[in-house]
């Protein structure tokens, strides 16, 4: 099935560091999403983009829909022990189902 | 408000089997949507049902089906198991519109033996 293309696969950095993640599509979305999922749970929302050029900030996490809308970055600020998981872009053209990205797993070390 | 709500969320089947999963959405949500995440092929999606009708469809053969209810409740059904079906069966749930974000439950992870 398809799949975005989200970088890095994986990250391993030490609390305190930023982090920052991106994801790429040959195709334009009107929605960009990011998630988190944490080991045997669903996907949680974090932050939700819904114009070009957006940048939106949940907290210590932001995240920017791109102007060309076929890409989108997650910034974490000041890592700590509790953002470990995996992040999941996702893109949606309208009501079409959503595109995933193939995820990105962050480990945090204190 | 309670979050999406998925039965069981662990389930053993052994190959040719059938199985039904359940999926209870946010209050006042109309629209259900299933995906499989596996280790291999990340989150694909496998249909979307909005007011008892199935509006979009993901590439995974007949063997999977599902339904809406009047309630808004959905199950998705995989009859014939292959040991490949093992994986988290995920259903999210939105209002319906255009710009509705989707919120997952915490899945059913399916172990095919």
């Amino acid at each position: 099935g398809q799949q975005l293309n989200q970088s890095p696969q994986s990250m391993f950095i030490q609390e305190g560091e930023d982090v920052s993640m991106n994801c790429t599509s040959s195709s334009i979305f009107n929605t960009w999403l990011w998630y988190k999922q944490d080991p045997g749970e669903g996907p949680v929302l974090l932050i939700a983009l819904y114009k070009a050029g957006e940048l939106t900030s949940n907290g210590r996490l932001t995240a920017q829909f791109g102007i060309t809308r076929k890409d989108s970055f997650l910034n974490i600020s000041a890592s700590i022990p509790s953002d470990v998981g995996i992040y999941f872009c996702a893109g949606q053209k309208g009501t079409d189902k959503l595109i995933f990205g193939t995820g990105t797993r962050l480990q945090v070390f204190p | 408000k309670a979050g999406v709500t998925q039965t069981p969320r662990y389930l053993i089947k052994t190959r040719g089997q059938q199985v039904t999963l359940s999926c209870s959405p946010i209050s006042g949500h109309r629209s259900v949507s299933w995906y499989q995440q596996t280790p291999g092929q990340g989150l694909q999606f496998l249909f979307e049902y909005f007011s008892e009708t199935q509006r979009n469809k993901g590439n995974f053969p007949g063997r999977f089906s599902g339904r809406q209810f009047s309630n808004s409740r959905s199950e998705m059904n995989v009859s014939t198991l292959e040991l490949g079906d093992s994986a988290l069966y995920l259903c999210a749930s939105t209002s319906g519109g255009a710009t509705d974000t989707q919120y997952f439950g915490p899945g059913t992870r399916l172990t095919v033996l």
